[in-house]
């Protein structure tokens, strides 16, 4: 299967602050996901995205498929952002995630 | 209208013991998937299903077996649990393409406490 690693691992930032999170493959991929887990548990998905940018609010994320990565953009972070992020391959397989604290 | 739902949300149970958790999808999907996340928060992937036909099926010990009675249903059932068993165990489901698989919706897990 593919492997996808995801950078960095923890990430601690204060309230207003911007962030790139990273995900790399080991192959090229024809589609991605990036999920939110929350302190409560809940996987909410944030993007599906085979490549080019899309835009959710403050979220926004771009794949480069031929580059075999993908960047998730969280600005103006607000403490609600917290929890662990994910990337996920077309195989269902996932990156380690990264824990993103957001300070008051 | 839950998309994936995952019965039961806590399951607490002794060692030796068989238990089951159930999974169903309301979203016309015809992959679905089960997950286990360690301490770690490590998403492990352990089976995927395709119109009830094992795909993927991961190193993960013979004493887990998924059933998959109909493709909006996957059941997960462990035999002999043991201590390490304890994690969240997730389902999610997706629509497989022609070239690319739709989106993934995952249910909101099942916290099973081996003791």
């Amino acid at each position: 299967g593919i492997q996808v690693e995801q950078s960095p691992p923890d990430l601690i930032l204060q309230e207003g602050a911007n962030s790139t999170l990273r995900c790399n493959f080991s192959d090229s991929v024809n589609n991605l996901q990036w999920f939110h887990q929350n302190p409560w548990g809940q996987l909410i998905n944030l993007f599906y995205i085979p490549s080019g940018t899309k835009q959710n609010g403050r979220l926004s994320a771009t794949t480069v498929a031929t580059e075999r990565y993908s960047l998730l953009y969280i600005s103006s972070s607000q403490t609600t952002d917290s929890g662990v992020y994910f990337c996920a391959a077309p195989d269902m397989r996932f990156g380690a995630g990264t824990r993103l604290t957001v300070k008051p | 209208d839950t998309a994936v739902s995952q019965t039961p949300k806590y399951l607490v149970t002794q060692m030796g013991n068989d238990k089951s958790i159930k999974c169903e999808q309301n979203l016309g999907h015809d992959t679905m998937y089960w997950y286990k996340q360690d301490s770690k928060k490590f998403l492990k992937i352990m089976f995927s299903y395709n119109n009830k036909e094992l795909i993927i099926n991961e190193t993960v010990p013979n004493r887990f077996s998924p059933k998959s009675p109909d493709k909006a249903h996957l059941n997960l059932h462990i035999n002999s649990l043991e201590l390490g068993d304890s994690a969240v165990y997730f389902c999610a489901s997706s629509q497989e393409g022609r070239t690319v698989n739709t989106e993934a919706f995952f249910g909101q897990g099942t916290r099973l406490t081996v003791v």
